[in-house]
C-alpha cells in the first residue's frame, strides 16, 4: 500500500538555522509529490510539487526539496528559517489519481 | 476573491446527532474532497468528487455521507454511525485529478459531546 512518512512530529530551531524534513514514501512507479504548509490560523496552502524533471523543486518563501528516486525521499530544505517558518509541514504523495496520502505531519517552531 | 469556504468554524453536536459540515468553492473546480485531520496521523481521505452527482468513498468513509448537487458545494454529514467524530475536517478542491495542487478551506472543528 502507498504510504508517506515524516520522520519527524517536532522540530524546534533557532532562526537563521538551516532545516530539513525527511520525508519517505512507498511506491514503486511514477509519483507526484507534495510539500504543503499550514501556519497558524491559516489555510492549508502548497509549499511546492515535484512531478517530473529537475528532482531540485524550488518553492515559495526559499523553500526547497530534492527527489531522490533510489532514496523513496522527498527531503524539504531551507538554509535559513525564520520565526515567521513556524508551522505544520505536511509531504504528500499523488500516483495519478485522485487519492494522495498525507504524511503525518511536522510541526516546525522557530525560536526568534 | 476566490477560494474555499466552511461553515462553521467550530460545531459542538450531542452524542447520537447527525450534523452537516458547509463546504463551498468559487474557483470552478471540477474535484472536491473531503480530509479528517487528526494530531499526529496527518489528513486522511473521506469522500471525492470528480463531478457533479458524482462521489467516491476515501480511505475512512465509514460513518460519513456526502452529496455533489451543485459543482460549487460539497457537503459533509457525519452520521450517528460514525465512531468518533470529534475532530478537524477540511475541505479541499483542485482542478482535474488528485495530481493537481489541491486548494483548503479553513476547516470545521467538529466535538460531539
Amino acid at each position: 500500500a502507498q504510504s508517506v512518512s515524516q520522520h519527524n512530529h517536532h522540530v524546534i530551531l533557532s532562526e537563521a538555522a538551516s532545516l530539513e524534513l525527511g520525508c519517505n514514501y512507498s511506491y514503486g512507479g511514477t509519483v507526484n509529490l507534495f510539500w504543503y504548509v499550514q501556519y497558524p490560523g491559516q489555510h492549508l496552502q502548497l509549499l511546492l510539487k515535484y512531478f517530473s524533471g529537475d528532482p531540485l523543486v524550488k518553492g515559495i518563501k526559499g523553500f526547497e526539496a530534492e527527489f531522490i528516486k533510489s532514496k523513496f525521499s522527498f527531503n524539504l530544505r531551507k538554509p535559513s528559517v525564520q520565526w515567521s517558518d513556524t508551522a505544520e509541514y505536511f509531504c504528500a504523495l499523488n500516483t495519478g489519481g485522485f487519492k494522495t496520502i498525507f504524511g503525518a505531519g511536522t510541526r516546525l517552531f522557530v525560536k526568534a | 476573491d476566490g477560494g474555499i469556504t466552511q461553515s462553521p468554524k467550530y460545531l459542538f453536536r450531542k452524542e447520537g446527532q447527525n450534523v452537516t459540515l458547509s463546504c463551498e468553492q468559487n474557483l470552478n473546480h471540477d474535484a472536491m474532497y473531503w480530509y479528517r485531520q487528526d494530531p499526529g496521523q496527518g489528513l486522511r481521505l473521506i469522500y471525492y468528487s470528480q463531478i457533479v452527482n458524482d462521489f467516491q468513498k476515501g480511505d475512512i468513509a465509514e460513518g460519513y455521507s456526502v452529496s455533489r448537487e451543485k459543482k460549487e458545494s460539497f457537503p459533509l454529514t457525519v452520521t450517528s454511525a460514525q465512531k468518533n467524530p470529534t475532530a478537524f475536517y477540511l475541505c479541499a478542491s483542485s482542478i482535474l485529478a488528485g495530481d493537481n495542487e489541491q486548494f483548503f478551506g479553513p476547516g470545521t472543528r467538529l466535538t460531539v459531546l
